[in-house]
């Protein structure tokens, strides 16, 4: 039983690229959750998506920033025309519900490294 | 929207010594609180979490508690070992934020031998 997986670990892009992260919930996870870790700081909310629905994307920088959760496929954070700032290590979590007593079983991936050099 | 303080945002204590970490939030519809710990490099991993119709929980060295009325939880872990090392973060959800996990700044704890 397979839990989250991202990929690629590591990712390399040069200024004014585009990075594509990409999320494998867990095997009947249906909610997705991006989270933003910068060095040395604690992890913030980007956005949280349902299977082909943005539920809440009140952490997700209003430009260069989107992401995705098709019907078939991961869910994938896209960055167009990355800056240094960007550097950051990026997790992915996923949930098989979320209701209104709160998260159950959710799972963090091993994250995306992006390097923006 | 939900904030989250965590205090200390260091900690270091000898093998065998107890550690708290503290945090308070300010979102009184919050009703789930997770503790996860972070080994460098690696994914955050739930050690313990606790929701809002219970004080108290325990699971073998960590406990952790939750007073509502003052908002603030904590992380206690007992007879402490190297292993232990490790960053430490706390978190809150609930009411409106359903699955959005708004988390404290973090503690790096460290257990000396």
């Amino acid at each position: 039983n397979a839990g989250v997986m991202q990929n690629p670990r590591h990712l390399v892009r040069r200024r004014g690229q585009e990075a594509r992260l990409r999320c494998s919930p867990v095997k009947g996870h249906s909610h997705v959750y991006w989270y933003r870790q910068l060095p040395e700081e604690g992890l913030k909310f980007m956005v949280y998506l349902q299977k082909e629905n943005i539920i809440d994307e009140s952490g997700m920088p209003k430009e260069r920033f989107s992401a995705e959760f098709p019907k078939e496929g991961p869910s994938i954070l896209r960055i167009q025309q990355v800056v240094r700032g960007d550097s950051a290590a990026y997790f992915c979590a996923s949930s098989p519900s979320a209701g209104t007593l709160g998260v159950v079983g959710y799972t963090f991936g091993s994250g995306t490294r992006l390097t923006v050099v | 929207g939900e904030n989250v303080e965590q205090h200390p945002s260091t900690l270091s204590v000898q093998e065998g010594d107890s550690a708290v970490i503290k945090c308070t939030y300010s979102d009184s519809a919050s009703n789930y609180f997770p503790w996860y710990k972070q080994e460098l490099g690696k994914r955050p991993q739930l050690i313990i979490d606790i929701r809002s119709n219970v004080g108290e929980k325990k699971d073998q060295r960590i406990a952790v508690t939750l007073n509502k009325t003052a908002k603030h939880f904590s992380l206690h872990i007992t007879e402490t070992q190297p292993e232990d090392s490790a960053v430490y973060f706390c978190a809150a959800t609930g009411g409106t934020s359903y699955g959005k996990l708004t988390f404290g700044q973090g503690t790096i704890l460290t257990v000396h031998p």
